[in-house]
């Protein structure tokens, strides 16, 4: 089955705690990236990355992490995470960039 | 001013009338509009994509672009139930062939 696939669903955890969210994709996509959702701003872009190695910041990078060392995962690193990255976080991957879009299932992230 | 508007709603329709969701975008220069349904506690999923002016049909779902008054519309025909849910609306900005801007969301709520 083709999925993207994004663990955990939820976390919690403590301000400067790092964490990684995991993302893997089966569909062989070439672009990928992360979302965040917030009441009322709707999603906005973290990262994404066009392939292997290329990697390049969305419009609200700041204070997060990615790489691209294979094709099928895309993590993000949170390194020193704050209350105001509180939200829920999407994976998505697709062929290109203003393809469809096949979302994971979301992780709640709650820092306290 | 936000790069792509959409009313929070919710808009409440009864069973088997029209639903008429709304969008417009900033950039005039947009050239690709998706339109995607999130149930709660789900990940997005697309259901329209629309690229040239005039309306495109897919089902009970018709997606209107005019690109002249920047606005993007989803009309949801014979609604049911199952289609409450937000809709988002996303736009693929001017040399913006990476990225997607989406709206936050409209709430749409169809009783029996």
């Amino acid at each position: 089955e083709a999925q993207v696939t994004q663990n955990p669903r939820y976390l919690i955890t403590v301000t400067g705690k790092k964490l990684t969210v995991t993302c893997s994709q089966n569909m062989n996509h070439e672009y990928m990236s992360w979302y965040r959702q917030d009441p009322g701003l709707g999603l906005r872009q973290i990262y994404y990355s066009m392939n292997v190695e290329v990697t390049d910041k969305g419009d609200v990078p700041e204070g997060y992490k990615v790489s691209r060392k294979e094709k099928r995962n895309f993590p993000l690193i949170l390194e020193s995470p704050s209350p105001n990255q509180t939200s829920l976080y999407f994976c998505a991957s697709s062929l290109g960039a203003v393809e469809k879009l096949f979302f994971g299932s979301g992780t709640q992230l709650s820092v306290l | 001013q936000k790069e792509v508007e959409q009313n929070s709603g919710p808009l409440s329709v009864p069973e088997g009338a029209i639903a008429s969701l709304n969008c417009t975008y900033s950039d005039r220069g947009s050239q690709s509009f998706f339109w995607y349904r999130q149930y709660s506690g789900k990940s997005p999923e697309l259901i329209m994509s629309i690229y040239s002016n005039g309306d495109k049909e897919d089902g009970r779902f018709t997606a209107q672009l005019n690109k002249a008054s920047q606005y993007v519309s989803l009309l949801i025909r014979d609604s049911q139930p199952s289609d409450s849910a937000t809709y988002l609306c996303a736009v693929n900005p001017t040399g913006g062939y990476n990225k997607l801007i989406f709206g936050a969301g409209t709430r749409l709520a169809v009783h029996p």
